[in-house]
C-alpha cells in the first residue's frame, strides 16, 4: 500500500483538463512543499514533469500545472493531448527518517 | 549531459543478495546532490530504496533498512546497491537516479532501468 493515494485512473478528451489528486498526511504532503509528479511511458523511466508543487523544469509544457491544499496535491493537464497519455505519480518528503514517499500512480487516457 | 547506466545480474536466486552498479557520466559525484535507487514491481507502483551523497551519507526506505546498502566510489564516479537476502517480492525493474537536494528534493535525471528477477 502506497503512503500517497491516487486515483488509479483518470481519463479525457483532447483539449480537455484534468486533474489528478494526491492525497497524504501533514507528514508528507501537509508538512513539505516538496511534493513532485513524474510522467512515465510504458517499459520507459520516470520523468519529472512539476516539482516544488508548482514548478515545471525546463522544457515541460506549460499545459501541466500543480497545485496543493492541506494534505493534497493537485496536478492538472490543461488542453489534453494523445501524446499525454500515460501513468503519473506523485512524491513527497516525508521527513529525515523516510525522506522519499510516493503514491501508487494514475493511469491518465485520453479518449 | 548528465547520464546514468544500471549494470548487474538480471537474475538472482532467492535467499542470495542482489548488486547493481550505477555509473554516472556526464557529472561529478563529488561535485554535490544526492544518487539514489527506486524500484518498480512489474505492473505497480514505484518505491523509493535510498540515497547517497559523496561523503557517504545514507537514507534508506525504513521498510528495507535492515536489508539495504548503499555505496559510493568517487573515483570511479559510480554508486552501487546491495540488497540481501531477496525473495520473489524483490522482483522489480531497478532504477539509479539523481536526487536534488532540498527544496526541491526531487529526482532529474534517471537511469532506463533494469530488471532483475528473483527465482530458483
Amino acid at each position: 500500500q502506497s503512503a500517497l493515494t491516487q486515483p488509479p485512473s483518470a481519463s479525457g478528451s483532447p483539449g480537455q483538463s484534468v486533474t489528478i489528486s494526491c492525497t497524504g498526511t501533514s507528514s508528507d504532503v501537509g508538512g513539505y512543499n516538496s511534493v513532485s509528479w513524474y510522467q512515465q511511458y510504458p517499459g520507459k523511466a520516470p520523468k519529472v514533469m512539476i516539482y516544488e508543487v508548482t514548478k515545471r523544469p525546463s522544457g515541460v509544457p506549460d499545459r501541466f500545472s500543480g497545485s496543493k491544499s492541506g494534505n493534497t496535491a493537485s496536478l492538472t493537464v490543461s488542453g489534453l493531448q494523445a501524446e499525454d497519455e500515460a501513468d503519473y505519480y506523485c512524491s513527497s518528503h516525508a521527513g529525515s527518517n523516510n525522506p522519499v514517499v510516493f503514491g501508487g500512480g494514475t493511469k491518465l487516457t485520453v479518449l | 549531459q548528465v547520464q546514468l547506466q544500471e549494470s548487474g545480474p538480471g537474475l538472482v536466486k532467492p535467499s542470495e543478495t542482489l548488486s547493481l552498479t550505477c555509473a554516472v557520466s556526464g557529472y561529478s559525484i563529488s561535485s554535490g546532490y544526492y544518487w539514489g535507487w527506486l524500484r518498480q514491481p512489474p505492473g505497480k507502483g514505484l518505491e523509493w530504496i535510498g540515497s547517497i551523497n559523496h561523503s557517504g551519507n545514507t537514507y534508506y526506505n525504513p521498510s528495507l533498512k535492515s536489508r539495504v546498502t548503499i555505496s559510493v566510489d568517487t573515483s570511479k564516479n559510480q554508486f552501487s546497491l546491495r540488497l540481501t537476502s531477496v525473495t520473489a517480492a524483490d522482483t522489480a525493474v531497478y532504477y539509479c537516479a539523481r536526487r536534488v537536494p532540498a527544496p526541491g528534493r526531487y529526482s532529474d535525471y534517471w537511469g532506463q532501468g533494469t530488471l532483475v528477477t528473483v527465482s530458483s
